[in-house]
């Protein structure tokens, strides 16, 4: 079974504050994914890499960066977090060949005071 | 632009038939997916489907025609664990990144 790992489940932070969250996947997938998961707006993609060091911007990149380093952690950095960057975060990963179904992790529910 | 609309809620009665609609309007299609996401969980992977037609996996099914940009997801049997959301999402042109559909929340009664 694919293992998509998140740093952390629930995480406050406070406005102006640089945020890690980190990924990390067991199964030698190509690509990465980061997206933020809002009410009335669904799954919105930060950012996605599909090799070590290789990131390309999603629809929503502002505010974030990311990082791939290593071919199994992929991380997201708020580099001074906002209140509207209050959401639920959620890393996937995914094959680079076959239906490329991407895998999803447990999600970071980060909240911004 | 990239459009996926799908209807934020539905009700069923356990042991009913439902089928949930998904139109897109996409840069180019490469697949459309189906996801199942319990509530406070991550999104499970259900469907799916590249060419026209009907795919079947047990009491789940997914319909695709491409000409229409339309999909359904037709869940049989239903059960009470059946209650959650469930995302339509489409690959389009370019590399793998899905474009997600909002999510349809269905809610399974007694």
């Amino acid at each position: 079974d694919v293992k998509v790992t998140q740093s952390s489940r629930y995480l406050v932070k406070r406005t102006g504050e640089k945020v890690f969250l980190e990924c990390v996947q067991d199964m030698d997938h190509e690509n990465m994914f980061w997206y933020r998961q809002d009410p009335g707006l669904g799954l919105r993609l930060i950012y996605f890499s599909y090799d070590v060091k290789m990131k390309e911007k999603g629809d929503i990149p502002e505010g974030y960066s990311v990082s791939r380093e290593k071919k199994e952690r992929f991380s997201l950095i708020l580099e001074s977090a906002s209140t509207n960057q209050t959401s639920m975060y959620l890393c996937a990963t995914g094959p680079g060949g076959g239906t490329n179904e991407q895998f999803f992790g447990p999600g970071t529910r980060l909240t911004v005071l | 632009g990239q459009n996926i609309d799908q209807p934020t809620e539905m009700t069923a009665t356990e042991g009913a038939i439902v089928q949930i609609n998904c139109t897109y309007q996409t840069s180019g299609f490469n697949g459309l997916f189906w996801y199942q996401q319990h509530a406070g969980e991550a999104p499970t992977f259900l469907s799916y489907n590249v060419l026209d037609g009907l795919e079947e996996k047990g009491r789940f099914s997914s319909f695709l025609s491409r000409s229409k940009g339309y999909s359904y997801l037709l869940l049989k049997e239903l059960q009470m664990k059946d209650s959650a959301s469930y995302l339509c999402a489409v690959r389009g042109t370019g590399f793998q990144k899905l474009v997600f559909g909002t999510g349809t929340r269905l809610l399974v009664s007694p």
